[in-house]
């Protein structure tokens, strides 16, 4: 399973927009990249997920470049209820992964802070 | 539609006991995975249940064991608690191995402490 590499933490003000990037220099050709939320004694929420390039959707943006070898997870003009641990996750849970979809391997995130 | 839901909420026991937590799947799903959660890590992959039986199993000792019904709610049991076996514990559930969607949804957990 490939590794990530992201920042511990990150703070930003309110409506702004923000940037969390992640490394994973080791993935595979049947790897996706998957983002994971959670708040304080919640079970995580899932985000976003894509394998190249652009993914978009109503929450956030999943940008990936061609090498793939890092992706940001792009969070526009976020609030105080943006405040959670972000998780990014490899591995391989794509569409066509079978029985390997849903052993996830989370490692400690990146706990974002919006501050007023 | 309820999503997925464990109990109980929160449990405290005592070094050597043992412990069952449950959990119910979200409408339509039939795969479910049970994490461990310590305070301040990511949460960690115990094992996955699909048709009854342990598919897949992560890094964890034969003290945790689990079950699935044909109902495809799952119990996690955990023998001879260490103080370390406090934690967070997440069951996670799945549409079938044969959907696009791969999507994990995610419970509230349990709050497990041992003392």
């Amino acid at each position: 399973l490939a590794k990530t590499t992201q920042p511990i933490s990150m703070d930003s003000y309110e409506g702004q927009e923000v940037n969390i990037t992640c490394s994973h220099n080791n993935i595979a050709t049947n790897d996706y990249i998957t983002w994971y939320q959670q708040f304080p004694s919640q079970g995580p929420r899932f985000i976003i997920q894509g394998y190249k390039t652009k993914v978009t959707n109503e929450v956030a943006s999943l940008f990936i470049p061609a090498d793939r070898k890092s992706s940001t997870l792009s969070l526009p003009r976020v609030s105080l209820s943006d405040t959670a641990v972000y998780y990014c996750l490899v591995g391989d849970t794509g569409p066509d992964s079978g029985a390997g979809s849903y052993q996830l391997t989370f490692g400690k995130g990146t706990k974002l802070s919006v501050i007023p | 539609d309820a999503g997925v839901t464990q109990s109980p909420t929160h449990l405290i026991k005592t070094r050597g006991q043992q412990v069952t937590l449950r959990c119910s799947p979200k409408s339509g799903h039939d795969t479910v995975s049970w994490y461990q959660q310590a305070l301040g890590q990511g949460p960690q992959f115990i094992f996955q249940y699909y048709e009854e039986e342990e598919r897949q199993r992560g890094n964890f000792p034969d003290r945790f064991s689990g079950h699935q019904f044909p109902n495809y709610s799952s119990e996690l049991n955990v023998n001879a608690l260490l103080l370390g076996d406090s934690a967070l514990y997440l069951c996670a559930s799945s549409q079938p191995l044969d959907s696009v969607n791969t999507e994990a949804f995610f419970g509230q957990g349990t709050r497990l402490t041992v003392v």
